[in-house]
């Protein structure tokens, strides 16, 4: 069960599009589409912000999204606002049991 | 409204014992998949178990052996027993809801923050 591999930070200025990625294995990432990004503000529960890859629940901003080639997911923020400003974790469902990744910290420039 | 208020954190010395809860209102829990998830403070998020609709239970490798997994489905409210506990299970503890097929925690809690230490 070893954490999925993403960037420790990533930035960009308002209005650009940045992407953060998340490395797995065949076992997680690769082998099932149970993927889902969510976004953390200091002090505060995490959110949900993608589902199964690239399905975004209700109320989320279509400036996000997600998709996957091969051991590897991305999130991509188009339109960056200030608000976006956060930590953002990936996970994926493994053999009956849930990896996040190691969170990265996207700062708006 | 769909919500979920976590409860029973606190001050434990190490080897010692806590049970957490997770109240639920707006949704049924026992209909649902429902996780426990942690993050250490300045760390990143850790999943800790999950209980299936169905009863079945799943728990991290870390946890494994340690801590339990329940549910009263009559409060509609969630567990976690958590026993020989050691400082590295310091950590700020959400349960979440896993909509039943969907794999992914779509409702949090606001978090109960445990400290393991003497």
């Amino acid at each position: 069960q070893s954490a999925l591999t993403q960037p420790a930070s990533v930035s960009g200025s308002p209005g650009q599009s940045i992407t953060i990625s998340c490395t797995g294995t065949s076992s997680d990432v690769g082998g099932y589409n149970y993927v889902s990004w969510y976004q953390q503000h200091p002090g505060k529960a995490p959110k949900l912000m993608i589902y199964e890859v690239s399905n975004r629940p209700s109320g989320v901003p279509d400036r996000f999204s997600g998709s996957k080639s091969g051991n590897t997911a991305s999130l991509t923020i188009s339109g960056l606002q200030a608000e976006d400003e956060a930590d953002y974790y990936c996970s994926s469902y493994t053999s009956s049991s849930r990896v996040f990744g190691t969170g990265t910290k996207v700062t708006v420039l | 409204e769909v919500q979920l208020v976590e409860s029973g954190g606190g001050l434990i010395q190490p080897g010692g014992s806590l049970r957490l809860s997770c109240a639920a209102s707006g949704f049924t829990v026992s209909s649902n998949y429902m996780s426990w998830v942690r993050q250490a403070p300045g760390k990143g998020l850790e999943w800790v178990s999950v209980i299936y609709s169905g009863g079945s239970t799943y728990y991290a490798d870390s946890v494994k052996g340690r801590f339990t997994i329940s549910r009263d489905n009559s409060k509609n409210t969630l567990y976690l027993q958590m026993n020989s506990l050691r400082a590295e299970d310091t950590a700020v503890y959400y349960c979440a809801r896993e909509p039943n097929a969907l794999i992914t925690q779509d409702v949090w809690g606001q978090g109960t923050t445990v400290t393991v230490s003497s």
